[in-house]
């Protein structure tokens, strides 16, 4: 049992560049959320998916797309990477009645 | 969502019992209320939850008043490893399209 794993752990983009962040969860949790983390503050919600084919926004979700065709899986979109997104982004899942949230190792985003 | 409201920081030493206190005035019935706990470079993790009176399990204790419009975390006899970021965190248990909101957190540094 893996828990919450994401890749990639570190990454460099240019300015306008797009990528996938992959996050994936073994417990066959059917909510799953993607926060992002700036230097000594709180998290913030960007996306959430409350199960398989359901996604909805969060506190701050321009600049980013996500879906949602698995359970186990829910990837983040960065279409047109910028400066302002350089931050550590963390994917979390819960099961059904459990408040409790588990969190992966996080990804670290630099935009260049 | 209810917001809350913690120290920004707090100190202690080794061996030392800590209480962190959270403010939740607006509180909903079905609220519940969760303790993470976050250490640099990692994601959140789950320390406790409770709803009402006191929770305790082998790494804090939880104090909720009869008013539930705050609540206490309660890290007895600490350790360096204890020094990281404690959030206090209040929804609703159960389903429900519903995220956390993650505030600040309070920063605890345990001396030697």
């Amino acid at each position: 049992n893996a828990g919450v794993t994401q890749t990639p752990k570190f990454r460099i983009l240019k300015i306008g560049q797009s990528m996938t962040l992959q996050c994936t969860q073994d417990m066959n949790h059917n909510y799953m959320y993607w926060y992002r983390q700036d230097p000594g503050m709180g998290l913030k919600l960007i996306y959430y998916s409350v199960g398989a084919g359901i996604t909805d926004k969060g506190e701050v979700p321009n600049g980013y797309n996500v879906s949602r065709s698995t359970t186990e899986d829910f990837p983040l979109r960065l279409e047109l990477a910028a400066p302002s997104q350089t931050s550590v982004y963390f994917c979390a899942s819960r099961g059904e009645v459990q408040e409790t949230q588990y969190f992966g190792p996080g990804t670290r985003l630099l935009v260049l | 969502l209810a917001k809350t409201t913690q120290p920004i920081s707090m100190d202690s030493y080794e061996g030392q019992e800590v209480n962190i206190t959270c403010s939740h005035n607006n509180i909903a019935t079905n609220d519940y209320i969760t303790w993470y706990q976050q250490f640099p470079s990692q994601g959140p993790r789950f320390i406790i939850q409770g709803y009402k009176t006191k929770v305790t399990n082998e790494v804090a204790s939880l104090f909720i008043p009869a008013d539930r419009k705050s609540s206490t975390l309660s890290l007895p006899r600490v350790s360096l490893s204890d020094t990281a970021v404690y959030y206090c965190l209040v929804g609703a248990g159960g389903t429900g399209r519903r995220a956390l909101t993650f505030g600040s957190g309070t920063r605890l540094q345990v001396q030697p």
